[in-house]
């Protein structure tokens, strides 16, 4: 299974652009990205998710790159709701099934 | 979006012991998942349940120690048999939206500790 790397952590100003990378060297042609948050002792949530092209929602921005080995999830205003551990997660088909393979996560610090 | 709730939310259990956390969602859902989150981790995929059909068990994960029914369409449970301390975690189940692209809805998870 494709995996991701993301950094532990990174923290932002509020009101200010965040820019949270992920890399995914292995992923496969048909892998779609996607982008998940888990606010504290809630479960994950949908933030965004691509296949080859830039990807624009209510919550953030997704830039792919061309090659499609990393991607970053963009933030556009950061706000102290934003605070959560930010998943970058592979969408694969195995076995005739879609499944998710979670990565570590980035864990967002905002500071007001 | 699907609205999905978990019985328990949290528990204490005594090693030995098991536990079944149910998963009821609020629209008829194909595909069900169960994950596990220990603490200070990341997710991991335990099973894959279709309604109909046995579950699917990720590698590490065995239907002995996790049994999963899945009786219709908008509910599923997860046993977590024979409990020792290395079980303590969240549980989570998530649906998927169906249709493509394929996404997650999941539900705020169940707090297991094992003493």
């Amino acid at each position: 299974d494709a995996k991701t790397t993301q950094p532990n952590s990174m923290e932002s100003n509020e009101e200010e652009p965040v820019h949270l990378p992920c890399n995914h060297s292995t992923i496969s042609g048909t892998d779609y990205i996607h982008w998940y948050r888990q606010l504290p002792s809630q479960g994950p949530e949908y933030v965004i998710h691509g296949l080859t092209s830039n990807v624009n929602n209510r919550m953030a921005s997704l830039a792919i790159a061309e090659d499609r080995k990393s991607s970053t999830l963009i933030l556009h205003r950061a706000t102290l709701r934003d605070a959560a551990v930010y998943y970058c997660i592979l969408r694969g088909l195995s076995s005739g099934t879609y499944k998710y393979i979670f990565g570590t996560g980035t864990r967002l610090k905002v500071l007001a | 979006s699907a609205v999905i709730s978990q019985k328990p939310s949290r528990d204490i259990c005594q090693r030995g012991t098991s536990l079944t956390i149910q998963c009821q969602v609020d629209s008829q859902v194909t595909m069900m998942f169960w994950y596990r989150q220990q603490p200070g981790q990341s997710l991991t995929l335990i099973a894959t349940a279709n309604q109909g059909s046995e579950a699917t068990y990720e590698s590490g994960f065995v239907i002995d120690k996790f049994p999963i029914s899945r009786p219709n369409l908008t509910f599923s449970t997860l046993t977590v048999s024979n409990m020792s301390p290395e079980d303590s975690s969240i549980y989570l189940c998530s649906v998927g939206a169906g249709g493509a692209p394929y996404e997650q809805y999941f539900g705020p998870g169940t707090r297991l500790t094992v003493t």
